[in-house]
């Protein structure tokens, strides 16, 4: 069967560092992408992680490793603005979407 | 560059009426999809397209919903006779293959009372 399982909510304090953590099963892997969707607003695309290791893009990191079916998306100097869900995704072949991490940043 | 377009943004309809979404994808993606998004079930894949061709349409629901792609700019996405439960939000996503990152469009927010 086809896994994908994220905390459902976070909370974290303005200038901090959060991670969100996803883990997978799936029958086969070509790669994880990392969405945030705003409330009421469509996904966007932040990050894609097909190797092991650390992909780093600003102030959004995301770490994969294969061998134990587990990636993490790292936000650092986090800001009002970075509230939101974010949905891990696997791509056996087609998408499949975690729910989603609904992160709440407070002042 | 123009994203994804979705029409209508908002629809309200009577149950059992027909209700038709539609999708133009970003120019040169060759991939579509139609997704489907609850607080219950999250974001589910409907079906997708590759070069119009539909790839994987085990995600419809049931035979009420049917999806098109007659073009390489334009897709569908019908059901009939509408539920009350069909009332979700609908996005349609295209990228240019495999393993790309997906573009969004801004959903269609279905409500069907």
């Amino acid at each position: 069967g086809q896994n994908i399982d994220q905390p459902t909510e976070m909370t974290a304090t303005e200038g901090a560092i959060v991670q969100i953590n996803c883990t997978y099963q799936t029958s086969g892997f070509n790669g994880l992408f990392w969405y945030q969707q705003h409330a009421g607003e469509a996904p966007t695309f932040l990050s894609y992680n097909v190797l092991d290791g650390l992909e780093e893009k600003g102030r959004f990191s995301s770490f994969l490793s294969r061998s134990k079916g587990y990636s993490y998306l790292l936000l650092k100097e986090l800001q009002m603005k970075d509230s939101a869900s974010y949905l891990c995704a696997v791509s056996p072949d087609k998408l499949i979407f975690g729910t989603g991490t609904r992160l709440q940043v407070f002042p | 560059d123009a994203g994804v377009i979705q029409s209508p943004r908002h629809e309200v309809t009577e149950m059992g009426q027909e209700v038709t979404l539609r999708c133009k994808p970003i120019s040169g993606h060759n991939s579509l999809f139609w997704y489907r998004q609850t607080m219950m079930r999250g974001l589910e894949l409907l079906i997708y397209f590759n070069n119009n061709v539909p790839i994987d349409d085990s995600g419809m629901p049931e035979d009420r919903f049917s999806a098109k792609m007659p073009n390489a700019s334009f897709s569908t996405l019908k059901i009939q006779p509408s539920e009350p439960r069909d009332s979700a939000v609908y996005f349609c996503a295209s990228n240019r293959g495999l393993n790309q990152p997906q573009h969004f469009g801004d959903g269609t927010r279905l409500s069907i009372l």
